[in-house]
C-alpha cells in the first residue's frame, strides 16, 4: 500500500547507544517531516526537510541529526541516546510545504532507552 | 504559551451523549487539520479545513472552523465506545515557515458504556 513506512517499529536502547530511524514514503512527496510525540505534549516537530537537498531543525532538535538521502528517504539519528529521547517517533510527509496539501503519518517508532 | 491550545485535556462522557472538543490559536489558521489516535497506534485523519465558515462532517463527528479562523471545534453526536482515544488538532505553517503541522496538546476522550 501506497504511504510512508517506518523502521523499526520498536526499539529499546541502552543510554549512549545510537541508531538510526528509517522512514521512506512512495508518494513522490516533496516534503518530510520527523515529529515525536509524548504523553501530554501532543506532537512535537524535531526535524523537516521542505524538499530534497534541505534539512532544517524544528522545535526539539537537540540530540538529533537527520538525513534526506533522495527524495524518498528521510533518516533520523540518535547519537548518545538519552532516557529523556524515550518517545514514540513519527515521520510524515507532504506533497509541498505550504498549507492545505496534507500530510501521511507512518505508523510510528515506539523507542525506549535505559 | 501554547501555540495552538486545544480543550477539554480529556473528557468522560456517557455513551450516547453529544461531546465538543475545541482548538484555538492567537493567530489565521490556513490549514487546520484533525486527527485521531487510538491508544498505542497512529494518527487517523478526521479532516482538514481552510476557509472561514467551513464545516465538514463525516459519519457522526462534525469539523467547523469559525470565521475568523482562529477557532475550530470538533463535535461528536450520539458518542459510541468507537469514539474512545486522542483527538489532535494541528495547524499548517503556524510559525510562518515550511516546518509542517503545529499541534495542540491533545484530548483524551473515554466513552463509559
Amino acid at each position: 500500500n501506497a504511504g510512508v513506512t517506518q523502521t523499526p517499529k520498536f526499539q529499546v536502547l541502552k543510554t549512549g547507544q545510537s541508531m538510526t530511524l528509517q522512514c521512506a514514503q512512495d508518494m513522490n512527496h516533496n516534503s518530510m517531516y520527523w515529529y515525536r510525540q509524548d504523553p501530554g505534549m501532543g506532537l512535537r516537530l524535531i526535524y523537516y526537510s521542505a524538499s530534497e537537498g534541505t534539512t532544517d531543525k524544528g522545535e526539539v532538535p537537540n540530540g538529533y541529526n537527520v538525513s534526506r538521502l533522495n527524495k524518498r528517504e528521510f533518516s533520523l539519528r540518535l547519537e548518545s541516546a538519552a532516557p529523556s529521547q524515550t518517545s514514540v517517533y513519527f515521520c510524515a510527509s507532504s506533497e509541498n510545504w505550504g498549507a492545505g496539501y496534507g500530510y501521511t503519518f507512518g505508523s510510528g517508532t515506539r523507542l525506549t532507552v535505559v | 504559551s501554547q501555540e495552538l491550545e486545544q480543550s477539554p485535556q480529556s473528557l468522560i462522557v456517557q455513551e450516547g451523549k453529544n461531546l465538543t472538543i475545541n482548538c484555538t490559536s492567537s493567530k489565521t489558521l490556513y490549514g487546520l487539520y484533525w486527527y485521531k489516535q487510538k491508544y498505542g497506534e497512529g494518527l487517523i485523519f478526521l479532516m482538514m479545513l481552510q476557509k472561514g465558515g467551513e464545516e465538514k462532517s463525516h459519519e457522526k463527528i462534525t469539523a467547523k472552523l469559525d470565521e475568523k479562523k482562529q477557532q475550530s471545534s470538533l463535535h461528536i453526536t450520539a458518542s459510541q465506545p468507537s469514539h474512545a482515544g486522542i483527538y489532535l488538532c494541528g495547524a499548517d505553517n503556524l510559525r510562518g515557515g515550511a516546518d509542517g503541522l503545529t499541534f495542540g496538546k491533545g484530548t483524551h476522550l473515554i466513552i463509559q458504556p
